[in-house]
């Protein structure tokens, strides 16, 4: 089956700082997704992002599916950025099915 | 409101007992989803259904059924519960390969 690789498995930040994540993946997919899932344990979609570049406000993603990643930036990063975040991948003809990675812990200090 | 609503939110229960999990999605999506994620976080698939057909099985034991009565409601039954099922259970949506997923706040289920 596909492989989802994230990196770095953990992150310590101070406020403030800017960070990447990182997602491989080793087979072509359909879609791609970013999730965080916050200290409470909600999950929270963050992009759908199956190629090119996206931002939502100190968030931005990009993903170039021919060389299979997808990055996650953090800018200016806030306490409530802790959490872990989760890279997801849906191959072809799989209904919808995601393929998670096994996340990134950020902890963002004051 | 609440997009896409799961009850219980926590379940603690004996070895062999019976128990259900609801979930509900007003979003008017066509697919939802079960998944569990496991101690170590890792999240993993277990249903899918789309328009109250099962489309997705992945080897879950039987012990696990889920029953969708209409496209806005997918519950979660499992029988004879063991002590490795403690984990949190997850419903999702999603309007199908166009949009990404809406999670619900999960379930914890703990087993003793």
């Amino acid at each position: 089956g596909i492989q989802v690789e994230q990196s770095p498995p953990d992150l310590i930040l101070q406020e403030g700082a800017n960070s990447t994540l990182r997602c491989n993946f080793s087979d072509s997919v359909n879609n791609l997704q970013w999730f965080h899932q916050n200290p409470w344990g909600q999950l929270i979609n963050l992009f759908y992002i199956p190629s090119g570049t996206k931002q939502n406000g100190r968030l931005s993603a990009t993903t170039v599916a021919t060389e299979r990643y997808s990055l996650l930036y953090i800018s200016s990063s806030q306490t409530t950025d802790s959490g872990v975040y989760f890279c997801a991948v849906e191959l072809a003809d799989s209904w919808g099915k995601l393929q998670f990675g096994a996340g990134t812990q950020v902890v963002v200090t004051p | 409101d609440t997009a896409v609503s799961q009850t219980p939110k926590y379940l603690v229960t004996q070895m062999g007992n019976d128990k259900s999990i609801k979930c509900e999605q007003n979003l008017g999506h066509d697919t939802m989803y079960w998944y569990k994620q496991d101690s170590k976080k890792f999240l993993k698939i277990m249903f899918s259904y789309n328009n109250k057909e099962l489309i997705i099985n992945e080897t879950v034991p039987n012990r696990f059924s889920p029953k969708s009565p209409d496209k806005a409601h997918l519950n979660l039954h499992i029988n004879s519960l063991e002590l490795g099922d403690s984990a949190v259970y997850f419903c999702a949506s999603s309007r199908q390969g166009r949009y990404g997923y809406t999670f619900g706040s999960g379930t914890r289920l703990t087993v003793v």
